[in-house]
């Protein structure tokens, strides 16, 4: 089975600065899908970002952006003019697009920002 | 327009009660999952359906029950719980990407 490791448990930031969050997978597959999910204290799992490994362009979602390193196996996630509100549990995730609909996630990272 | 709901949110109970937590999404997915989220936050598969066919079964005890009556609903029902169930528990959906639904806080006393 893929494995998905984060391997930062806990992180802060200075409101207003930038962090970035780690991610490693392991996969034989060369297509598949990986994604970051953010879980605040009101504990809905909300959807960050979303990448396809066979597209080499880093997503981005507004202050939100990836660091895909396909080679390497790396995922990151860095957050721009960190806001009090990014304060979460995030999760980064993975999805192999042809071995069925299982998803992979990683133990999470707790963010906290600090005003 | 919520896309997966469940229902309930907040769930009290005995031990040895028998509950069940309903869940439904309006994104006409196929696959329809059941995870568990322990108190250090971790997530685990319990079950996953895809086109209310069981296709994933990770190691839960059988008094798990997942339900699927039509593609847009799988339901949980727990029996004879237990102190070690206390839990959140998520349904999620997925064509590519996999939505959550807002999770329901299960405590037993």
């Amino acid at each position: 089975a893929q494995t998905v490791t984060q391997s930062q448990p806990e992180m802060s930031v200075q409101e207003a600065e930038t962090v970035t969050l780690s991610c490693t997978y392991d996969t034989s597959e060369s297509d598949y899908y990986l994604f970051w999910y953010k879980q605040p204290p009101s504990r809905q799992m909300i959807l960050v970002i979303r990448q396809e490994a066979y597209k080499q362009q880093n997503a981005t979602e507004n202050r939100f952006s990836v660091n895909f390193q396909k080679a390497a196996k790396s995922f990151s996630l860095k957050i721009s003019d960190s806001q009090l509100g990014d304060a979460a549990m995030y999760f980064c995730a993975y999805r192999s697009k042809n071995t069925g609909n299982q998803f992979y996630f990683g133990t999470g990272t707790s963010l906290t920002v600090i005003p | 327009d919520t896309a997966v709901s469940q229902t309930p949110k907040y769930l009290v109970t005995q031990m040895g009660n028998d509950k069940s937590i309903k869940c439904e999404q309006n994104l006409g997915h196929d696959t329809m999952y059941w995870y568990k989220q322990d108190s250090k936050k971790f997530l685990k598969i319990m079950f996953s359906y895809n086109n209310k066919e069981l296709i994933i079964n990770e190691t839960v005890p059988n008094r798990f029950s997942p339900k699927s009556p039509d593609k847009a609903h799988l339901n949980l029902h727990i029996n004879s719980l237990e102190l070690g169930d206390s839990a959140v528990y998520f349904c999620a959906s997925s064509q590519d990407t996999q939505y959550f639904g807002p999770g329901t806080r299960l405590t037993v006393l």
